[in-house]
């Protein structure tokens, strides 16, 4: 299909494991984002990037959080050392925008990967 | 600090009827508002989109509505039918790079 994909959509890990998300955006899209999304809440923004650039991870909650890009098309999410907090779905989206000024560009959304640490 | 707010959890409607979602914000840089809609086990889809210098946008049988003054829009579905039913989530782009800021969601039932 021509939407983002994400995988894998559900993961169970053990607390203190590592897990690596994996985000495959629309072609020729170049901005990407990553979103966590908590039980009964609304996304919440964790990084960004411009092609290969990570050009904002203030969203990212620690600093067992890490994001690449590193060809500017497919994401990796990795979370290291685990803990039962970040328990959530994880949301990647795309968009064609480049992101300078305001930008109206629809931001394009996979299904997400339930991450459940036990 | 939650800059998008929608203080309505959940809202049941009857097939035919009207349904209103609302929004509240409180950051004034916000220019451009999204509403987006989420079935279950899947990610968000866009659904309709209103700039600041509109007070209305319609789009079939989605209307948005914003007020600027009282910070506040509101999503108007009209007929409901049972596919709608969903989480609505309201949205702005924030700063550089246009990442989104999410109200919580309304759950939206439509009964048939």
């Amino acid at each position: 299909g021509a939407g983002v994909s994400q995988s894998p959509r559900y993961k169970v890990a053990k607390r203190g494991q590592d897990v690596a998300l994996r985000c495959d955006p629309i072609s020729g899209h170049v901005s990407l984002f990553w979103y966590q999304q908590a039980l009964g809440q609304g996304p919440e923004f964790l990084t960004y990037f411009q092609n290969e650039a990570q050009l904002d991870k203030s969203g990212l909650p620690s600093d067992r959080f890490f994001a690449e890009r590193p060809e500017g098309s497919v994401s990796t999410l990795k979370i290291q050392r685990t803990q039962q907090e970040d328990s959530a779905v994880y949301l990647c989206a795309s968009s064609t925008g480049t992101g300078w000024g305001l930008n109206t560009d629809t931001q394009y959304f996979g299904p997400g990967t339930r991450l459940t640490v036990l | 600090d939650q800059q998008v707010k929608q203080n309505s959890p959940s809202l049941s409607v009857q097939e035919g009827r009207i349904s209103i979602l609302n929004c509240d914000y409180t950051n004034s840089m916000f220019d451009y508002f999204l509403w987006y809609k989420k079935y279950p086990a899947e990610g968000p889809t866009f659904l309709i989109s209103i700039s600041s210098i509109k007070d209305k946008n319609e789009d079939g049988r989605f209307t948005v509505f914003l007020n600027k003054s009282a910070k506040h829009l509101s999503l108007h579905i009209v007929p409901s039918q049972p596919g709608d039913s969903a989480v609505y989530f309201c949205a702005a782009p924030k700063e550089y790079g246009n990442k989104l800021v999410f109200g919580a969601g309304t759950i939206l039932r439509v009964k048939s």
